[in-house]
C-alpha cells in the first residue's frame, strides 16, 4: 500500500466512449503524474501537475484532458480513444516536482475495443 | 537526455546478494541516479537514489562508480519477493519532473 489509490483498476470501453481514471494520493504531496505504460515499451510521462497546475505535458493527444481540482485528486478524462492506446495508466505523485522519490498508485488497465 | 543501460535479465537464488549494474556513460554533473522496481501486476516502487556517494537504506545499497558513468544496486539478501523488473533512472538534469525510464532489469529468483 503506498497511498496512492487508482480507480477503476480494469477498463473496457470503446472508441467512441468518454471514461474517467481517478487518482488519489493520501501522502499530503504537492505533485501528481500521469504515466503510460505500453506492453514492450518503457514508461512514458503524460502529465505533471504541481500544486495543482499542469507544468508538463509532453506531447500527449487531445483525447487525454487531465484535471487536478487539488492536491489530493487526479483525474485523466478519455474520450474517441484508438485501439494502440490500450495501456496501463498509473499515476505517481512526490512530495514537490523535483528530485523526491515518486510513489506510485497500481494502474488502471484499459483495453480500448 | 541521458540514458541508461541494464541487462534485459538476470537470476539469482534466493537468500544470496544481487548485484544489479546500470551503465550510464552521458550522465550529466547534476543527474541524480535513482532505482525503481516493478513488481508483477503493481506500480513501480521507488528503492533508492543518489549523487556521488554510495547510499544505504533498508532495501538495498547503491554503489556509483568514482566517474560516475555506472552504478550497481545491491540487494544484500534476495528473496523471492525480491522478483521484479528493476529500472535504473536519471532524473534530467535539464527538467524537475522527467524521470527517463528504459526497458529495465527482470531479475530472478529462483528458491
Amino acid at each position: 500500500e503506498t497511498g496512492v489509490t487508482q480507480t477503476p483498476r480494469h477498463l473496457v470501453m470503446g472508441m467512441t466512449n468518454k471514461k474517467s481514471l481517478k487518482c488519489e494520493q493520501h501522502l499530503g504531496h504537492n505533485a501528481m503524474y500521469w504515466y503510460k505504460q505500453s506492453a514492450k515499451k518503457p514508461l512514458e510521462l503524460m502529465f505533471v501537475y504541481s500544486l495543482e497546475e499542469r507544468v508538463e505535458n509532453n506531447s500527449v493527444p487531445s483525447r487525454f484532458s487531465p484535471e487536478c481540482p487539488n492536491s489530493s485528486h487526479l483525474f485523466l478524462h478519455l474520450h474517441t480513444l484508438q485501439p494502440e492506446d490500450s495501456a496501463l495508466y498509473l499515476c505517481a505523485s512526490s512530495q514537490s516536482s523535483g528530485r523526491y522519490e515518486q510513489y506510485f498508485g497500481p494502474g488502471t488497465r484499459l483495453t480500448v475495443t | 537526455d541521458a540514458k541508461t543501460t541494464q541487462p534485459n535479465s538476470m537470476e539469482s537464488n534466493e537468500e544470496e546478494p544481487v548485484h544489479l549494474p546500470c551503465n550510464h556513460s552521458t550522465i550529466s554533473g547534476t543527474d541524480y541516479i535513482h532505482w525503481y522496481r516493478q513488481l508483477p501486476s503493481q506500480g513501480p516502487e521507488y528503492v533508492i537514489h543518489g549523487l556521488t556517494s554510495n547510499v544505504n537504506n533498508r532495501m538495498a545499497s547503491l554503489a556509483i562508480a568514482e566517474d560516475r558513468k555506472s552504478s550497481t544496486l545491491i540487494l544484500h539478501r534476495a528473496t523471492l519477493r525480491d522478483a521484479a523488473v528493476y529500472y535504473c533512472i536519471l532524473r534530467d538534469g535539464d527538467s524537475n519532473y522527467q524521470l527517463i525510464w528504459g526497458a529495465g532489469t527482470k531479475l530472478i529468483i529462483k528458491p
